[in-house]
C-alpha cells in the first residue's frame, strides 16, 4: 500500500483555468512534505517544503497547503509553461531513517 | 555552479554486461542518493549515503551496488544488467538527510536489451 498517493494521475487544463493537485499520505510523525516540479527529460526541481498542518507557501501561480492527511498544490490562472509533472514527497521516521518517500506524480498539461 | 552532475546521460547495455553510473556534486552536501524512475512508479530509492563513508539500502537495492568515493562522488554499479533494470536513474544530494530539499541531476536513461 502506497504511503503517498497523488491525484489525479493526469490533468489537462485550459490556460487560465485554476485547479488543484492532491497529495495524501498515511505516514506517522511527518517531518516534512516536499513538492517538486519535473520537466520532461530533466531531474525534479524543488518547489516547496511544508512542515506542519495549516502551513501555506506561495510561489508565482502556485500555492501549497498542508493538513494532517494531505497537501494541495493550487495552480491559479495557469500558463502553458506550468505544464510539467508535479511530485510530492513525505519525510517521516522509517526503520531509523528519514529518507523521503515520493508519490507517483501528477502530469499537468496546460493548453493555450 | 554545476550542482549535481551525472554521467553518462544515455546508455544501452546487453543483458549480463556491467557498468557504473557516476554522480558528483559540488555543493559540499553530506548526503547523496540514487533513485530509479519508471513509468507509473514514481521515484524509488535504490541506495543512499547519509554521509561520507556510509551507505544504506533503499526500497529497491537488489542488483545494484554503490560506492561513496569521497564527499563529492557517489557511484552506482550494475554488475550484471537485466532488462528489468531498464529505467531512468537519478542521483540527488542534500545538505543533511533531514528536512532539506534535494538537488537532482539530469538523469541517466539506461536501456538493457
Amino acid at each position: 500500500e502506497d504511503q503517498v498517493t497523488q491525484s489525479p494521475e493526469a490533468l489537462r487544463l485550459q490556460e487560465g483555468e485554476s485547479s488543484s493537485l492532491n497529495c495524501s499520505y498515511t505516514v506517522s510523525g511527518l517531518r516534512g512534505l516536499f513538492w517538486y516540479r519535473q520537466d520532461p527529460g530533466k531531474g525534479p526541481e524543488f518547489l516547496f517544503t511544508l512542515y506542519s498542518a495549516g502551513e501555506e507557501k506561495e510561489k508565482e501561480r502556485l500555492k501549497a497547503t498542508l493538513t494532517k492527511k494531505e497537501s494541495f498544490l493550487h495552480i491559479t490562472a495557469p500558463k502553458p509553461e506550468d505544464s510539467a509533472t508535479y511530485l510530492c514527497a513525505v519525510q517521516a521516521p522509517s526503520g531509523g531513517s528519514y529518507i523521503p518517500t515520493f508519490g507517483r506524480g501528477t502530469s499537468l498539461i496546460v493548453h493555450p | 555552479n554545476a550542482g549535481v552532475t551525472q554521467t553518462p546521460k544515455f546508455q544501452v547495455l546487453k543483458t549480463g554486461q556491467s557498468m557504473t553510473l557516476q554522480c558528483a556534486q559540488d555543493m559540499n552536501h553530506n548526503s547523496m542518493y540514487w533513485y530509479r524512475q519508471d513509468p507509473g512508479m514514481g521515484l524509488r530509492l535504490i541506495y543512499y549515503s547519509a554521509s561520507e563513508g556510509t551507505t544504506d539500502k533503499g526500497e529497491v537495492p537488489n542488483g545494484y551496488n554503490v560506492s561513496r568515493l569521497n564527499k563529492r562522488e557517489f557511484s552506482l554499479r550494475l554488475e550484471s544488467a537485466a532488462p528489468s533494470q531498464t529505467s531512468v536513474y537519478f542521483c540527488a544530494s542534500t545538505p543533511v538527510t533531514m528536512n532539506t530539499e534535494a538537488f537532482f541531476g539530469q538523469g541517466t536513461r539506461l536501456t538493457v536489451v
